[in-house]
């Protein structure tokens, strides 16, 4: 069990807008930044968002990412049908020198 | 463009070894902490190990401690998984990644490989 709690599914047509989100503790995302993975399986895991709602050069501003407090969401806008993957969020502990992933939630495009 | 190209998977039975191999191309490897994720069949990520970028600090988890080594050739841009004393619990897909520390993130993956444990 990880201690960053994501849904482990979400739905939405194409051009709705869905949000998934990762709920943790003051101790992780309360005092960490947060980063968002796209997998494919398959394929090698894309950096979606970094330092909470930061884009990569490359990702489409459909993707958005925000934190507040103790919980984080990723939001994906105009949803299109290879947004069909799985979205994990992510963060590095410093303290204990040792990668967080939370459990992954596998999007739908319906 | 920067490419992490992995190698070295396959089935093995449980309590032998099995090394695999992550090389970077088109990058300054040695500047960067390297990091490798599994995920096992129906399973998520799971991060497993990290060396510094200057091979100075290691760690990993703790379901592979004493039987899993991380190490870097910098000099052939190539980071290395070696796994001793495998278990069935170690079969997964394994990645490799970059740490890009001005991002915070994983910012390059290797593709994967798959190691599979089994008698």
């Amino acid at each position: 069990q990880s201690v960053l709690t994501q849904p482990p599914s979400a739905s939405g047509t194409p051009g709705q807008r869905v949000t998934i989100s990762c709920s943790g503790s003051s101790s992780n995302i309360g005092s960490n930044t947060l980063n968002w993975y796209q997998h494919l399986p398959g394929t090698a895991p894309k950096l979606l968002i970094y330092h909470d709602n930061q884009r990569p050069s490359g990702v489409p501003d459909r993707f958005s990412g925000s934190k507040s407090g103790t919980s984080a969401s990723l939001a994906i806008s105009g949803l299109q049908s290879e947004d069909e993957a799985d979205y994990y969020c992510a963060f590095w502990d410093g303290s204990l020198s040792a990668g967080v992933f939370g459990g992954g939630t596998k999007l739908t495009v319906l | 463009q920067v490419q992490l190209v992995q190698s070295g998977g396959g089935v093995v039975q449980p309590g032998r070894s099995l090394r695999l191999s992550c090389v970077a191309s088109g990058s300054t490897f040695s500047s960067h902490g390297m990091h490798w994720v599994r995920q096992a069949p129906g399973k998520g990520l799971e991060w497993v190990a990290v060396i510094w970028f200057d091979g100075s600090k290691k760690n990993y988890i703790d379901a592979v401690k004493g039987r899993f080594t991380i190490s870097r050739d910098d000099s052939k841009n190539t980071l290395y998984l070696q796994m001793n004393s495998l278990r069935a619990e170690d079969t997964a897909v394994y990645h490799c990644m970059r740490y890009n520390g001005n991002l915070g993130a994983f910012d390059i993956w290797g593709q994967g490989t798959m190691v599979t444990v089994s008698s």
